[in-house]
């Protein structure tokens, strides 16, 4: 069963820009979710979409956004990049979660770095 | 105070030994409780998944949650070289579709070396 895959690898963007990221979740699962891995700062919440909607975003400005496709794949979008979203950016995925609730399987990643 | 501590090491000990990794939180609200090995500059990997209180053993790894303390733990026996990597724990307060819920609250890892 392939797993949590993530696109790009590396990505390299300058001040102002902006950054777009792809996760293809694991199959079957309908939750999507985002994590910055930020050195020093450890990994954050950023967003939760679930059967296309976007259910929950962490403590991160409104130029963090995303959107969930009918395939149940995402997109992570960073507007006006700044130098401090140089980051490792993760993609998680769950199921429907069961009576013992679910689990998160994550990504390899995407390393945004901002010059 | 962070919501969950964990010690960030660094742990060395040497191929062979019993390893004891631990956090703490303050949310009594959190019911599930995860951990994940993270390799350098890779994504995290899911080791153990436990809900609510108890054990959980899966190979060499065992899982302990001991709510009334707000503590949990993952023991790794018989450490190999191949262990070495940052191990994070992880939690969450419920699975409902909305809200913080399935929102994943991470201890800032601890970084252990097992030594050949």
């Amino acid at each position: 069963e392939a797993g949590v895959t993530q696109s790009p690898t590396h990505l390299i963007k300058t001040r102002g820009q902006q950054a777009t990221l792809r996760c293809s979740p694991i199959s079957g699962h309908t939750s999507v979710y985002w994590y910055q891995q930020a050195l020093g700062l450890g990994l954050q919440f950023l967003l939760w979409y679930d059967e296309g909607e976007e259910r929950n975003r962490g403590n991160f400005p409104p130029r963090f956004s995303g959107r969930q496709f009918p395939n149940y794949s995402s997109e992570l979008n960073v507007n006006a990049l700044e130098l401090e979203d140089s980051a490792l950016y993760l993609c998680a995925s769950s199921s429907r979660p069961d009576s013992e609730g679910y689990e998160q399987y994550f990504g390899p990643g995407t390393r945004l770095t901002v010059t | 105070q962070k919501e969950v501590e964990q010690d960030p090491g660094p742990l060395s000990v040497p191929e062979g030994a019993i390893v004891s990794l631990n956090c703490t939180y303050s949310n009594s609200a959190f019911q599930y409780f995860m951990w994940y090995r993270q390799y350098s500059r890779k994504g995290p990997e899911l080791l153990m998944y436990t809900y609510s209180s108890g054990n959980k053993e899966d190979g060499r790894f065992t899982a302990q949650v001991d709510k009334s303390s707000k503590y949990i733990s993952l023991f790794i026996r018989d450490s190999q070289p191949s262990d070495s990597a940052t191990y994070l724990c992880a939690m969450s307060s419920s699975v409902i579709s909305s809200g913080s819920a399935r929102q994943l609250t991470f201890g800032s890892g601890t970084q252990l070396t097992v030594l050949p």
